[in-house]
């Protein structure tokens, strides 16, 4: 069993449709973080968080520590959200990120 | 804007070939990272870097060397590049505010 899992790994949506992708880890964390990857690479970092919700547009991330377990949220979802959303937990033993699988999401038109 | 900046994003090289890829990060960073990225296997730790001139091995270094001569580049080397080190290659650098990654090297070993 993978420390940090994904679901689901693949999921397809009709632009304007409310988003969740959710991230469960079995390992004490300090914090966990929620990536972006677009095709060709570069990944850019969404959210870093270790407690409650956190908003940026129309992104929303929630943590609930106790369950171990965090949603992303995509509202009014767009076809440029299309991208792979990968979730990360830093674990309280160091500097390292153990990975999830990552969930290719695809919006169409 | 803060980055993190890799040399190459795409690198093609002939197996047996001596191969760098660099990474800066403008950002003052203590720690800095290399990961290799394949379908179905995710992201995987190849070495990362506390400090200047100091090194730890990742989950997959074999074949795999770095340098930290300054704290701002990381360096991942390939003493002798392979057909199975064909992927893409991602370098990150971190503080307490959160990680922050490079674009990404698409390196091709033929």
């Amino acid at each position: 069993k993978n420390e940090v899992e994904q679901s689901p790994q693949n999921l397809t949506a009709q632009e304007g449709e409310f988003i969740t992708i959710n991230c469960s880890y079995s390992v004490g964390i300090s914090a966990l973080h929620w990536l972006q990857q677009h095709p060709g690479g570069g990944i850019v970092s969404l959210f870093m968080l270790s407690s409650g919700k956190k908003k940026h547009g129309r992104l929303i991330a929630t943590i609930n520590i106790q369950e171990k377990h965090s949603s992303l949220h995509i509202t009014a979802s767009h076809p440029r959200d299309s991208a792979v959303y990968i979730c990360a937990a830093l674990q309280t033993s160091g500097s390292r990120l153990t990975f999830g699988e990552g969930t290719q999401l695809t919006v169409n038109p | 804007d803060v980055k993190v900046t890799q040399s190459s994003r795409y690198l093609v090289k002939r197996t047996g070939e001596k191969v760098f890829l660099e990474c800066v990060q403008d950002m003052d960073h203590e720690n800095m990272f290399w990961y290799r990225q394949d379908p179905g296997l995710g992201l995987r730790l190849i070495y990362f870097s506390y400090d200047v001139k100091m090194k730890e091995k990742g989950d997959i270094p074999e074949g795999y060397s770095v340098s930290r001569e300054k704290k701002e580049r990381f360096s991942l080397i390939l003493e002798s590049a392979s057909t199975n080190q064909t992927s893409m290659y991602l370098c990150a650098s971190s503080s307490f505010r959160g990680y922050t990654f490079g674009s990404g090297t698409r390196l091709t070993v033929v």
